[in-house]
């Protein structure tokens, strides 16, 4: 079946710091892989993306790659900011199926101190 | 663009009683919407997947009958959480998957603010 691992957290930094929050994947095919950031008290948003494999998805300073040797899509920043706290979601969506329902990780928080 | 409204926001209500949350897109067509329940300091649990002028398919474990899914229009999902007592209380959100229409974004999920209900 399809599942998503993520690293526990929560992940404790220091301002300017250098991220990485892990995922790694089981999917059959070729799923779309994605990083979700949920803010304290907001939804959702989705903050990158990747559709295939070798695919570097980038938004905000984050990036990851789209690894299938691997099955990972680990989260990375070079520097994080107080503003980037927040709880981050790692999520796949089967290539096949109708609905297309994300499979998600347990998600990961991020505090980052000044 | 892309966005996810829900109403209420907050909810206290009484044990017994019923309440609808209602989920909207904006400015998109979402054939497909999604309910979870997120409990503190966990992941997204989905509840169901509501389909448009169809019935909306529940995952297991999850009542149909105490939590009803109702997706009438392109823009609109309601979930009621009938009957509603303490261990209900939770966060709702809804997410909303762009329809065919929806050019690049099409099969893209939008996620609603949330719905904070608390079963007294």
């Amino acid at each position: 079946g399809n599942s998503v691992t993520q690293m526990e957290g929560p992940v404790t930094l220091s301002e300017e710091a250098f991220l990485t929050i892990n995922c790694t994947y089981t999917a059959t095919g070729y799923p779309s892989l994605f990083w979700y950031v949920q803010y304290p008290g907001e939804g959702l948003q989705l903050l990158l993306k990747a559709t295939k494999a070798d695919d570097k998805g980038s938004n905000k300073g984050f990036e990851a790659t789209y690894r299938k040797e691997t099955t990972s899509f680990h989260l990375e920043k070079g520097s994080v900011q107080v503003s980037d706290s927040a709880v981050y979601f790692c999520a796949l969506s089967p290539q096949a199926g109708n609905n297309r329902k994300l499979i998600w990780g347990l998600g990961t928080s991020l505090a980052v101190n000044p | 663009g892309a966005v996810v409204s829900q109403h209420p926001s907050r909810v206290i209500c009484k044990s017994g009683t019923s309440v609808k949350i209602e989920c909207r897109s904006l400015d998109f067509q979402a054939t497909t919407m999604f309910w979870y329940r997120q409990f503190p300091k966990q992941s997204l649990m989905l509840m169901a997947t509501s389909n448009e002028g169809s019935k909306a398919t529940y995952e297991q474990g999850v009542e149909k009958d105490k939590f009803l899914i109702n997706h009438a229009s392109l823009t609109l999902s309601t979930l009621t959480v009938t009957s509603a007592h303490p261990e209900d209380s939770s966060f709702y959100i809804c997410s909303a998957r762009v329809g065919a229409s929806g050019g690049a974004r099409y099969n893209e999920q939008f996620f609603g603010p949330g719905t904070r209900l608390t079963v007294l």
